[in-house]
C-alpha cells in the first residue's frame, strides 16, 4: 500500500514571501502521478500542480513549482510571492499509473498554510 | 454543468436514519470517485466508478455504505442506519477517464457535510 506523509501540520508566512511545503511518499512502484491540491475554507479541492514520475523535469504553474526527488520519494511544493488568497489547506496526493486496482488518490494529512498580511 | 455538483450541501440527520448523497459529475467524464474527509481520518478514498461499474468496493467503510451510478452520469452514495462516526464531509470527484490510465486529474465538488445527531 502507498502512503503519503506531510510533516508540517501548519505553516505561517508573510505575504510576498516564498514558502515550501514538504511531502514524502512510500511506494515500491516506479510509475505514478503526484499532485498538490488546495482546499480553501469553501471546501472545494482545487488542483494546484501535478507531476508524472517518469518526467525528471519539475512541474511549474505560475507561482507554484515542485521539487520532485524520485530517489528520495520527496515531492515538495514551493509557492513564490505568496498572496493572501493562498491561505488554505494543501494536500499532497499520489496515484499509481496503470495496472489493476482502484483509481483513488492517496492523500497526506495536509498542511494548513496561513499567509499573514 | 461546468463543475462537479453535489447535493445536499449540508445534511443533518438522526442516528439510525438512512441518507442519500448525490453527485453530478462534469459532463463527459467517465470516471467518478467518492471520498470521505473527517478530522480523525483525513481524506479517505471510498469507491471509484468507470462508467457504471465499480471494480473495487473494498474502500467502503462498512456494509451500511453502498453506491451506484446510472447512465454513466449521476452517482448516489447511500448510508443506511447512520452512526455518529459517519459524520464527515463526503467529496465527489470526476475525471475524463481514469486517473491511472491517462493522467487525468480529478475535479472535485464542494462536498456534502453530513452531521449525525
Amino acid at each position: 500500500a502507498q502512503t503519503v506523509t506531510q510533516s508540517q501540520p501548519e505553516m505561517s508566512v508573510q505575504e510576498a514571501e516564498t514558502v515550501t511545503l514538504s511531502c514524502t511518499y512510500d511506494t515500491s512502484e516506479n510509475n505514478y502521478y503526484l499532485f498538490w491540491y488546495k482546499q480553501p475554507p469553501s471546501r472545494q479541492m482545487i488542483l494546484v500542480i501535478r507531476q508524472e514520475a517518469y518526467k525528471q523535469q519539475n512541474a511549474t504553474e505560475n507561482r507554484f513549482s515542485v521539487n520532485f526527488q524520485k530517489a528520495a520519494k520527496s515531492f515538495s511544493l514551493k509557492i513564490s510571492d505568496s498572496q493572501l488568497g493562498d491561505t488554505a489547506m494543501y494536500f499532497c496526493a499520489f496515484v499509481l499509473h496503470s495496472g489493476g486496482g482502484a483509481d483513488g488518490l492517496t492523500f497526506g494529512k495536509g498542511t494548513h498554510l496561513i499567509i499573514q498580511p | 454543468g461546468a463543475g462537479v455538483s453535489q447535493s445536499p450541501s449540508n445534511k443533518v440527520t438522526e442516528k439510525g436514519k438512512d441518507v442519500e448523497l448525490r453527485c453530478d459529475p462534469i459532463s463527459g467524464h467517465t470516471a467518478l470517485y467518492w471520498y470521505r474527509q473527517s478530522l480523525g481520518q483525513g481524506l479517505e478514498f471510498l469507491i471509484y466508478f468507470q462508467g457504471n461499474s465499480a471494480p473495487d468496493k473494498s474502500g467502503l467503510p462498512s456494509d451500511r455504505f453502498s453506491a451506484e451510478r446510472t447512465g454513466g452520469s449521476v452517482s448516489t452514495l447511500t448510508i443506511q442506519r447512520t452512526q455518529q462516526e459517519d459524520s464527515a464531509v463526503y467529496l465527489c470527484a470526476s475525471s475524463l477517464y481514469g486517473t491511472r490510465q491517462g493522467n487525468q486529474p480529478q475535479h472535485f465538488g464542494d462536498g456534502t457535510r453530513l452531521s449525525i445527531l
